[in-house]
């Protein structure tokens, strides 16, 4: 099983419509997590942290479900520039040389005229 | 918000040949820098973290004896591609995190690599 799961897609959806994609994770000790996003060709750059009470970023909103190690994040009103890969990534460690983040596969959105 | 940054951004080079790649933190220290491939279409994939002033963790699958990384300042890390083969065309990405910081990972620009 990998460490980090997620749905690779890819979902196609409307525009203005509203997509959730979740991620799950498998060690608890798990300290932070990060949603992603990345274009075609380019870096991964940072979405927005999550955390565990849940935030919101404008459309966004992640959420934190550690008793069932997943977390989760809501566009609304999705845009077209919503089109890219989002990356779970999880941050297992402590703030030392030995930490270690770990990606999952992305999800590819592609929102639709 | 803190800068990594790869040096070069596309290299085309010869089979055989090596080719080194940089990641800089402009602004923080970066005790820990990690190092990914992505092929086209697939994920990232994690091949290295890089520990300043010591050798570099490798995962599993990836060759340390061709992938050479050296981490010798807080600030610098480098990706070297000996021999290269065609098979090792792929966009490398590096990451970097400050020390003592709980806050997300930065990323370089990324590398396009063709061998020819």
């Amino acid at each position: 099983r990998k460490e980090v799961e997620q749905d690779p897609g890819p979902f196609n959806v409307p525009e203005g419509a509203t997509v959730a994609f979740n991620c799950t994770y498998s060690n608890s000790a798990s300290q932070s997590f990060f949603w992603y996003r990345q274009d075609c060709r380019k870096e991964p750059k940072l979405l927005m942290s999550v955390y565990s009470s849940g935030n919101e970023d404008g459309r966004f909103t992640a959420q934190l479900n550690r008793a069932s190690q997943y977390i989760s994040l809501l566009i609304r009103d999705s845009k077209l520039s919503d089109s890219a890969t989002y990356l779970c990534v999880v941050w297992v460690g402590n703030n030392n040389a030995g930490n270690m983040l770990t990606f999952g596969g992305g999800t590819r959105l592609m929102v639709k005229p | 918000g803190a800068v990594v940054s790869q040096h070069p951004s596309r290299v085309i080079c010869k089979s055989g040949t090596s080719v080194k790649i940089e990641c800089r933190s402009l602004d923080f220290q970066a005790t820990t820098m990690f190092w990914y491939r992505q092929f086209p279409k697939q994920s990232l994939m994690l091949m290295a973290t890089s520990n300043e002033g010591s050798k570099a963790t490798y995962e599993q699958g990836v060759e340390k004896d061709k992938f050479l990384i050296n981490h010798a300042s807080l600030t610098l890390s480098t990706l070297t591609v000996t021999s290269a083969h065609p098979e090792d065309s792929s966009f490398y990405i590096c990451s970097a995190r400050e020390w003592g910081s709980y806050t997300e990972a930065f990323f370089g620009q990324g590398t396009r690599l063709t061998v020819v």
